[in-house]
């Protein structure tokens, strides 16, 4: 089964309003990665947040990471019509960066 | 944009051929890696590259192998093919274990 599971598989907003997505992990890990992706192409990194750290900010970008409930959200604040994408959490285990992602969720921002 | 290169970027194949998809760096990355990625599962580790001829499993495995008999090449091969694995492949690469690159992706239908 995958490691990380996004919350929720689809969102739909309104421009300016802010996006929350959340994404819950099994195992431990070295750190905690959000990418996104727009339709039919490959994906792109956003923001990494590492174990040891509960809060990150990039841009309208701000990441949280609970190891304690193994859980973390992506917040996008004054969202745009070109934030629409699927957004993907991806988690690093082991030695050997095994990578795994999420199923990820589909956000829609509607002009 | 990082130098990596998938191909083909599209096949189409008949159920039980081999089929063996290419990914080419010229970033000099440690770890490669090989996704699949279906409507509903989000993306899946096939296997996983941490170094010249070292790889592991990941949690897609079954039907498939891979070869990386030098650091620029990662090969995915299906060996009989069915129709179950057809998909959209992803490749990916990274070497500081801070981020990944994605390349654009295979399309592979069996038919």
């Amino acid at each position: 089964s995958q490691q990380g599971e996004e919350d929720p598989q689809a969102l739909s907003i309104q421009e300016g309003e802010n996006a929350t997505m959340n994404c819950s992990y099994k195992t431990s890990i070295n750190n905690l990665q959000w990418y996104r992706q727009n339709s039919g192409r490959g994906l792109v990194h956003l923001i990494l947040i590492r174990s040891n750290e509960r809060e990150k900010h990039s841009g309208r970008l701000r990441v949280t990471l609970d190891t304690s409930k193994k859980s973390s959200s992506l917040l996008i604040t004054a969202s745009r019509a070109a934030d629409t994408a699927s957004y993907f959490c991806a988690t690093d285990e082991g030695s050997n960066y095994k990578l795994t992602f999420g199923k990820g969720t589909l956000l829609t921002v509607n002009p | 944009d990082a130098g990596i290169t998938q191909s083909p970027r599209h096949k189409v194949t008949e159920t039980g051929t081999p089929v063996t998809l290419r990914c080419h760096q010229t970033e000099n990355h440690r770890y490669m890696y090989w996704y699949r990625q279906d409507p509903g599962h989000g993306l899946r580790l096939i296997h996983y590259s941490y170094g010249v001829k070292d790889t592991d499993k990941g949690e897609v495995s079954d039907g498939y192998s891979v070869s990386r008999s030098k650091t620029e090449d990662f090969l995915l091969t299906l060996e009989s093919a069915t129709s179950s694995q057809t998909s959209v492949y992803f490749c990916a690469i990274s070497e500081s274990r801070d981020r990944a690159f994605f390349g654009q992706g295979t399309r592979l239908t069996v038919v």
